[in-house]
């Protein structure tokens, strides 16, 4: 089975762009939830998507919104990107909502 | 506020060591627990989990860990660590906020580097 796929690897943009990451999730697979990964603040958790739904949301801005579609595959997007945006960002998908994750290799934002 | 508090930041051991990694949570009512390792170089990846059931769990690579409620302690364990257990470890929790999401929290993260 494949496993939990994020385009792109890396990503520079400049401050007050948008950008747009993409996740696939495992075959199978219906939850995906997104993670914010920096040296600062470890690993904080963004939002989850269960069956095209956002189920649950962290404490992040709205500058930060997700979609799912029919397929489980989601997209995550910031806008108005601000040089604190640099991070990692993490796709987890897992069966249920309550289930074991399983996560992808990250995309790494720079914000210059 | 939900919180999960890793109190090793950095261990340094030997081969043949025995480790214990800490981790306590605040949270209310019924919490799933997990720890994740992180290999050099790769993805996270579930190491082990409880839901329910005996306290003592049985994970990957011949780590356990223990449930103990009353103290909100989800302790990591291992007899005898190998240098490839060197990695990142996050314990994590999933349990109910104050606003009726079920989100999970992630410790901060500890660094094992085992000598050979």
């Amino acid at each position: 089975k494949a496993g939990v796929t994020q385009t792109p690897r890396y990503l520079i943009k400049t401050r007050g762009q948008q950008v747009t990451l993409s996740c696939s999730p495992i075959s199978g697979h219906r939850s995906v939830s997104w993670y914010q990964q920096t040296p600062g603040q470890g690993l904080q958790f963004l939002f989850e998507y269960f069956s095209e739904t956002q189920r649950n949301k962290g404490n992040f801005p709205g500058r930060f919104s997700g979609r799912q579609f029919s397929n489980s595959r989601s997209e995550m997007n910031v806008s108005t990107l601000e040089l604190g945006d640099s991070a990692l960002y993490l796709c987890a998908s897992s069966h249920g909502q309550s289930d074991e994750q399983y996560f992808g290799p990250g995309t790494r934002l720079t914000v210059t | 506020a939900q919180s999960v508090s890793q109190h090793n930041h950095h261990v340094i051991l030997s081969e043949a060591a025995s480790l214990e990694l800490g981790c306590n949570y605040s949270y209310g009512g019924t919490v799933n627990l997990f720890w994740y390792v992180q290999y050099p170089g790769q993805h996270l990846q579930l190491l082990l989990k409880y839901f329910s059931g005996d306290p003592l769990v049985k994970g990957i690579k011949g780590f356990e860990a223990e449930f103990i409620k009353s103290k909100f302690s989800f302790n990591l364990r291992k007899p005898s660590v190998q240098w490839s257990d060197t990695a990142e470890y996050f314990c994590a929790v999933r349990g109910p906020t104050s606003g009726g999401s079920y989100i999970p929290t992630f410790g901060r993260g500890t660094s094992l580097i085992v000598h050979p």
